[in-house]
């Protein structure tokens, strides 16, 4: 089995201030681990993902996000927040070393940044 | 390319009434997956195919919901009969098979509401 947490509905953060938004996953073997973004009024859009290699990966629009196996974490990040940042976040893992091979989508999380 | 396209973009319906919304997947993208978002239940995961055929239709939640994909270039979610309780917005999603797993592709969604 194969789930992924966001523990925060929302998140504020002051324009310029630094964001992070939290993820933690389960799965049974080797996860892949992804980062959307939607926009109101608009589908989800791919932002980054690990799949090897290296754990800070970085993204679109400035993200980044590090994984950390050992708190099954997967954190996304920017050092200074945009308000053209506001949005909901969903992150995703789907196991890498079989099963099913459709990815498990978190709830979202709301960010909002004030200027 | 013209991304996942979708249609209509919005449609508003009685009780009762046959609803199909369209989706056409990103051409060569092996996957077609339907989605259902609501404030409620987030991202839920209702049918997908590979190479056109359904491979797991769990997330359909009742008989009045129906998914085709005739070919690979055109996929429908049909429900019939409608109820308010559909409301929601439906995402169409598709990805290429590869040997690392690659992102889905979103398309703007179809908001429905059923009077």
């Amino acid at each position: 089995a194969q789930s992924v947490a966001q523990p925060e509905d929302q998140v504020n953060v002051a324009e310029g201030n630094p964001l992070t938004v939290k993820c933690t996953y389960s799965v049974s073997g080797n996860p892949y681990l992804f980062w959307y973004v939607q926009y109101p009024n608009r589908g989800l859009q791919f932002l980054l993902k690990y799949i090897t290699g290296d754990n800070l990966v970085k993204g679109s629009y400035g993200f980044e996000a590090e994984f950390n196996k050992s708190q099954t974490s997967f954190h996304l990040k920017k050092p200074s927040a945009l308000v053209s940042d506001s949005a909901l976040y969903f992150c995703a893992v789907r196991d890498g070393s079989g099963g099913s091979y459709i990815p498990t989508f978190g709830r979202g999380t709301s960010l909002i940044v004030h200027p | 390319d013209a991304g996942v396209i979708q249609s209509p973009r919005h449609e508003v319906t009685e009780m009762g009434q046959e609803v199909t919304l369209r989706c056409k997947p990103i051409s060569g993208h092996d996957y077609l997956f339907w989605y259902r978002q609501t404030m409620m239940r987030g991202l839920e995961l209702l049918i997908y195919f590979n190479n056109n055929v359904p491979i797991d239709d769990s997330g359909m939640p009742e008989d009045r919901f129906s998914a085709k994909m005739p070919n690979a270039s055109f996929s429908t979610l049909k429900i019939q009969p409608s109820e308010p309780r559909d409301s929601a917005v439906y995402f169409c999603a598709s990805r290429r098979q590869g040997i690392t797993y690659n992102e889905q592709f979103f398309g703007p969604g179809t908001r429905l509401t059923v009077l």
